[in-house]
């Protein structure tokens, strides 16, 4: 079954800095790649969707690439902010199957 | 606020009991997943109806059922529970089935078992 890996330990950085988590999975590529933030005790919130034939997607201060060779995705935050901490989890979508799975997350702090 | 809801918001219940959660997708949504999400287990996907009809499973149990009405407001059904059953239990909507865009969450609802 197919494996996905976040960054299990937290992620701590300084405000204005770029922060980048790392998702990685085993097996066959995913359709797409999506990734989301999650707060603690609420749902989480989609931000970046981004397809197996594309490189690098951004908004805003976001960006994520997706290398379908190493079988890993980049999630970076540029001028990181403390708003910013949350959980963020990386989701692969696979044709066959018809279901988005989650990985475990990577918690970031962003200290002023 | 995205725009799913999700009653109730807590529940505390014992252990053999049956419970059912609320689900209401957003304006326009025909899409509804349910998401389990413990400690140590992380998120995990239980099944989802598209526009009543059940589209894809995941690891969800025997004891536990789901479906959606025609208002396309969902239920999850939870019965013989076992302590190991608390968790924040998700709903999230969205507009299509076979090809997935984003997913919008719900608040959740808190199942503790005693």
């Amino acid at each position: 079954s197919q494996k996905i890996e976040q960054n299990s330990e937290a992620l701590n950085i300084q405000e204005g800095k770029t922060a980048t988590l790392t998702c990685n999975y085993t097996n066959y590529s995913p359709a797409y790649l999506q990734w989301y933030r999650q707060d603690p005790g609420r749902g989480p919130v989609f931000l970046l969707l981004i397809r197996e034939n594309e490189k690098e997607k951004r908004k805003e201060r976001l960006k994520v690439t997706f290398d379908t060779t190493l079988k890993q995705s980049l999630f970076h935050i540029t001028a990181s902010q403390p708003a910013d901490s949350a959980t963020y989890l990386c989701a692969l979508y696979y044709n066959q199957g018809g279901k988005l799975i989650f990985g475990q997350g990577t918690e970031l702090s962003v200290k002023p | 606020d995205s725009g799913v809801t999700q009653t109730p918001k807590h529940l505390i219940t014992a252990t053999g009991q049956r419970v059912t959660l609320r689900c209401s997708p957003r304006s326009g949504d025909l899409s509804v997943y349910w998401y389990q999400q413990s400690l140590d287990q992380g998120l995990q996907f239980l099944i989802q109806y598209y526009n009543g009809e059940e589209r894809a499973k995941g690891n969800i149990l025997e004891r536990f059922s789901a479906q959606q009405f025609p208002d396309l407001h969902s239920e999850l059904n939870l019965s013989s529970l076992e302590l190991g059953d608390s968790a924040l239990y998700f709903c999230a909507s969205s507009v299509s089935s076979g090809e997935v865009y984003e997913q919008y969450f719900g608040p959740g609802t808190r199942l503790t078992v005693t």
